[in-house]
């Protein structure tokens, strides 16, 4: 069965810091690996996919994240965090029968002035 | 802006009545995923729906049904509502189902409230 890990529930960063939100994935097959942002009383918005094209995938806003089959991890970086990126963060594997989305626990980042 | 809309925003019900979530597709997508976001559950996969038959079944409660019309848009029916249903209430979107990397596009969602 396939299943993604968030390794931290809450992050806090100084504005202008990296970002580094950690998820780990298990599955039996190449896995497709997404990484969605939650805003306060907001829907999900795609950052980024894996899809087997490229292990270091960009997204939107400055966000990436590097696909490493050694350590099944799927870590999502930004180089300076911005006030605006204060959000909840989750980590998604789909999985290969269903097509469903499997959620991870999600990471809250808070930003600090 | 995902394309995708749910209608209504927020509902308030109280214990053992029946309520109805809509969901839009975006413009030619023929997939509908909905999922359920709880305190105590997080993010969970409800059902799916292919261009009108259900394709994928998740941990949906038996009280929980949903169907998607001929217009491709889907509604989703609690009901015998109960405390632990309070929760937002996802709807997804995509092209197809056959490919695993297809990215699923989210509403806003609906947010109920069992009183």
């Amino acid at each position: 069965a396939q299943s993604v890990t968030q390794l931290d529930s809450h992050v806090s960063v100084s504005e202008g810091t990296p970002v580094l939100l950690r998820c780990n994935y298990s599955s039996s097959y190449s896995p497709s690996l997404f990484w969605y942002v939650q805003h306060p009383n907001k829907g999900l918005q795609l950052l980024l996919k894996y899809t087997s094209a490229a292990t270091l995938v960009k997204g939107i806003n400055g966000f990436e994240a590097e696909f490493k089959k050694s350590e099944t991890s799927f870590h999502l970086t930004k180089p300076s965090a911005h006030m605006s990126d204060a959000a909840e963060y989750f980590c998604v594997v789909r999985d290969s029968g269903t097509y469903k989305y499997i959620f991870g626990t999600g990471t809250r980042l808070k930003v600090l002035a | 802006d995902s394309g995708v809309t749910q209608t209504p925003k927020h509902l308030i019900t109280a214990t053992g009545q029946r309520v109805t979530l809509r969901c839009s597709p975006r413009s030619g997508d023929l997939s509908v995923y909905w999922y359920q976001q709880s305190l105590d559950q997080g993010l969970q996969f409800l059902i799916q729906y292919y261009n009108g038959e259900e394709r994928a079944k998740g941990n949906i409660l038996e009280r929980f049904s949903a169907q998607q019309f001929p217009d491709l848009h889907s509604e989703l029916n609690l009901s015998s509502l109960e405390l632990g249903d309070s929760a937002l209430y996802f709807c997804a979107s995509s092209l197809r189902a056959t490919r695993v990397q297809e990215t699923q596009y989210f509403g806003p969602g609906t947010r109920l409230l069992v009183l």
